[in-house]
């Protein structure tokens, strides 16, 4: 079984300047998850899916960053513009009727 | 809103040395508790999964406990090996979503 892919593994960035990640999730996931983790800190919610509809967003910066998530399937994550702030791991997950959840390796966004 | 706390922050032992890495949440109310291992530059990887109706699992040297009533999870990892280095997340599911600690930051010396 193919684990949760993401793209780009690694990004640097200007500020101000945008950025969009990939995610697709293990095959029949109905839940999406994005992540945000600052060094030194446990990764934080951004956003969740169900299918392709958002089930909790309150903690998405939504002046700056946007997701979608078409078909149920693929999601992207946007920033724009990107602030030093910004700096950290981007991780998707991914879960369906068991309990737990999978992530991905990250992306790993730089902004100088 | 649930918090996670992790203590301590870091850790170094010993080759051999047995690893006791602790948890504490603020809200009972848990569907379940994952532990994660995160090595550096890298993702998350799952270890072990409680179920709120569990009350300890087992992988091979880890074993992880779950008391639900007093908001502790505790992760233990045998005859720990300089491989076990690595960042050690609790992470607790409420309304399917998942809150973490910091995590605790392992260095097993050769």
């Amino acid at each position: 079984e193919a684990g949760v892919a993401q793209s780009p593994r690694y990004k640097i960035i200007e500020k101000r300047q945008s950025v969009a990640f990939w995610c697709n999730p293990i095959s029949g996931h109905a839940t999406l998850y994005w992540y945000q983790q600052i060094l030194g800190q446990g990764p934080k919610l951004l956003i969740q899916f169900q299918n392709n509809g958002v089930v909790d967003d309150s903690q998405l910066p939504k002046d700056r960053f946007s997701a979608e998530r078409l078909k149920g399937v693929d999601s992207t994550l946007k920033i724009q513009p990107a602030k030093l702030e910004d700096s950290a791991v981007y991780l998707c997950a991914s879960s369906y009727r068991d309990p737990g959840a999978f992530f991905g390796q990250g992306t790993r966004l730089t902004v100088v | 809103k649930q918090e996670v706390t992790q203590i301590p922050a870091a850790l170094s032992v010993p080759e051999g040395e047995n690893l006791v890495l602790n948890c504490s949440f603020t809200d009972s109310a848990i569907y379940n508790l994952q532990w994660f291992r995160q090595d550096p530059g890298k993702g998350l990887t799952s270890l072990l999964l409680i179920q709120s109706s569990q009350r300890e699992q087992t992988s091979g040297r880890l074993n992880a406990s779950l008391d639900k009533s007093s908001g502790r999870s505790t992760l233990y990892i045998a005859a720990s090996q300089p491989g076990d280095s690595a960042t050690y997340l609790c992470a607790v599911e409420i309304d399917y979503k998942l809150s973490f600690g910091a995590g605790t930051t392992v260095t097993v010396r050769a």
